[in-house]
C-alpha cells in the first residue's frame, strides 16, 4: 500500500520567517510527487516533481525531490499571513495514476 | 478559467435521502476521474476511480452500493450518495486526469451536510 508521511503536522511562525515542510513516501510505482495548498476549498496545485535534485521554484515557494531517499521538501521564504493554509503532499503511483495524500501540514503565519 | 466544475457546491439533505454530485471536465476529455472525501481536519482520501464506459474501482472500505458512480461520458462523472446518514457529511472532491498529459485537476468540491 502506498504511503505518504508529512511533517510537521502543524507549524506556527511569524511573518518573514522561512519554513521547510517535509514529505516522505513509499510507493510501488512512482510517477510523480505533487504539492498542493488547501485553504477553505479544494486543493490548488503548487508543484509536480518527477526528477531528483531539480528544484522547482515559484516566487517565494520552492520544492525539490530526492528519489533515492524518498522524500521531498517544500520551502517558503519570507512568509506572509496569506501563506497560512494546509499544505498537502501527494504521490502519483500505480497503473491508474491515483494520488495518495499525506495528512498535510497546517501552517499558520502570524503577523 | 476553471478546468473542472462540480455541482452542487454545497448541499444539505435529510437522513435517508440520496444526493447526486456531478463532476465535469470543461477543457478536455477524461477517461479517468477520481472521487475523494475529506473529513474536517483530515486529508483527502481516495474513494474510487471512475472509468468512462466501465465500472468504477472502489478503494478498500468504501461501499460501492452506497456510493454509486456513473461515468457516462468523457466529460462527466457523477457520485450518488444513497440513503445518506449524518456520518456521510463531508467534503467531496473530484479530480480529472487528462487523457492528453495525464495531469490531474481538482474540482472545487461539494460540501455535503446530512441532517
Amino acid at each position: 500500500e502506498d504511503k505518504v508521511v508529512q511533517s510537521p503536522l502543524s507549524l506556527v511562525v511569524h511573518e518573514g520567517d522561512t519554513v521547510t515542510l517535509n514529505c516522505s513516501y513509499e510507493v510501488t510505482n512512482f510517477r510523480s510527487l505533487l504539492w498542493y495548498k488547501q485553504e477553505k476549498k479544494a486543493p490548488t496545485f503548487l508543484f509536480m516533481l518527477t526528477s531528483s535534485g531539480i528544484e522547482k521554484k515559484s516566487g517565494r515557494l520552492s520544492s525539490i525531490l530526492d528519489k533515492k531517499e524518498l522524500f521531498s521538501i517544500l520551502n517558503i521564504t519570507a512568509t506572509q499571513t496569506g501563506d497560512s493554509a494546509v499544505y498537502l503532499c501527494a504521490v502519483n503511483g500505480g497503473s491508474n495514476y491515483k494520488l495518495t495524500f499525506g495528512k498535510g501540514t497546517l501552517l499558520t503565519v502570524n503577523p | 478559467g476553471a478546468v473542472v466544475s462540480q455541482h452542487p457546491s454545497r448541499v444539505i439533505c435529510k437522513s435517508g435521502t440520496s444526493v447526486k454530485i456531478e463532476c465535469r471536465s470543461l477543457d478536455f476529455q477524461a477517461t479517468t476521474m477520481f472521487w475523494y472525501r475529506q473529513f474536517p481536519k483530515q486529508s483527502l482520501m481516495l474513494m474510487a476511480t471512475s472509468n468512462e464506459g466501465s465500472k468504477a474501482t472502489y478503494e478498500q472500505g468504501v461501499e460501492k452500493d452506497k456510493f454509486l458512480i456513473n461515468h457516462a461520458s468523457l466529460t462527466l462523472s457523477t457520485l450518488t450518495v444513497t440513503s445518506a446518514h449524518p456520518e456521510d457529511s463531508s467534503f467531496y472532491i473530484c479530480s480529472v486526469k487528462s487523457d492528453r498529459n495525464y495531469e490531474q485537476y481538482f474540482g472545487p468540491g461539494t460540501r455535503l451536510t446530512v441532517t
